[in-house]
């Protein structure tokens, strides 16, 4: 059973436009969430993430909000680049970002000239 | 250091041999995590170290595959009598639990295992 789910595959924006990745979960005990962002033939990269006491962090252009009732997080991206065309991966953790992590599917996000 | 290391890059071996990987973790980071990435799928859980002592295993880890990280630095995943099932990215990732601790893991950037 998927714990964390991403349910749109991919993602289509213009440049300069917003990019919103959402992401759902089931398990109420999970009380961190992370994004990582992955190019082909490499590792996930660290992203950005928010502890479960927060409903919102941002970092730069990057923002994550975290609705616990609806046991959804999105992320979002202003302004969208080219550069950010990635596949981005939702995760969750019981007890912090420094133990097992429960990932989705990935979202690919294509970020159009 | 230059961030998480991983050797091979690629393998592909025959149906039923046994093959290792080997990871080097940022060496500040005192816990080491191997996850696995099949085609469409996001990476899952196999096992993780702090220093040199496996504390958690999923069940994902059967009989056949085993984890070491005899010094509490670099670490190596065996798999033994491999299947065509077995082929995916392994993935392998560090993060530190003392000193400055910054959010999420670094991932290297995997081995990926063909099995034929």
């Amino acid at each position: 059973d998927q714990q964390v789910k991403q349910n749109s595959p991919s993602l289509s924006v213009q440049e300069g436009r917003i990019s919103i990745l959402n992401c759902d979960y089931t398990n109420s005990m999970f009380d961190y969430f992370l994004w990582y962002k992955k190019y082909p033939a490499e590792g996930p990269t660290f992203l950005i993430s928010i502890s479960s006491i927060k409903d919102k962090n941002e970092d730069g252009r990057f923002t994550v909000f975290l609705n616990k009732s609806a046991k959804h997080l999105s992320l979002h991206i202003v302004p969208s680049q080219p550069g950010d065309s990635a596949v981005y991966f939702c995760a969750a953790s019981r007890g912090g970002s420094n133990y097992k992590l429960t990932f989705g599917k990935g979202t690919l996000l294509t970020v159009n000239p | 250091d230059t961030g998480v290391s991983q050797n091979p890059r690629h393998k592909i071996t025959k149906r039923g041999q046994n093959v290792t990987f080997r990871c080097d973790p940022i060496s500040e980071h005192n816990r080491l995590y191997w996850y696995r990435q099949t085609l469409g799928q996001g990476p899952e859980f196999l096992t993780y170290f702090q220093n040199e002592a496996q504390l958690e295993k999923s069940r994902l880890l059967s009989d056949r595959f085993s984890a070491e990280r005899p010094k509490g630095s670099f670490s190596t995943l065996e798999i033994q009598r491999t299947e065509q099932g077995d082929s995916a990215m392994y993935l392998c990732a560090s993060s530190a639990t003392t000193g400055t601790v910054s959010p999420g893991y670094t991932f290297g950037s995997g081995t990926r295992l063909t099995v034929v």
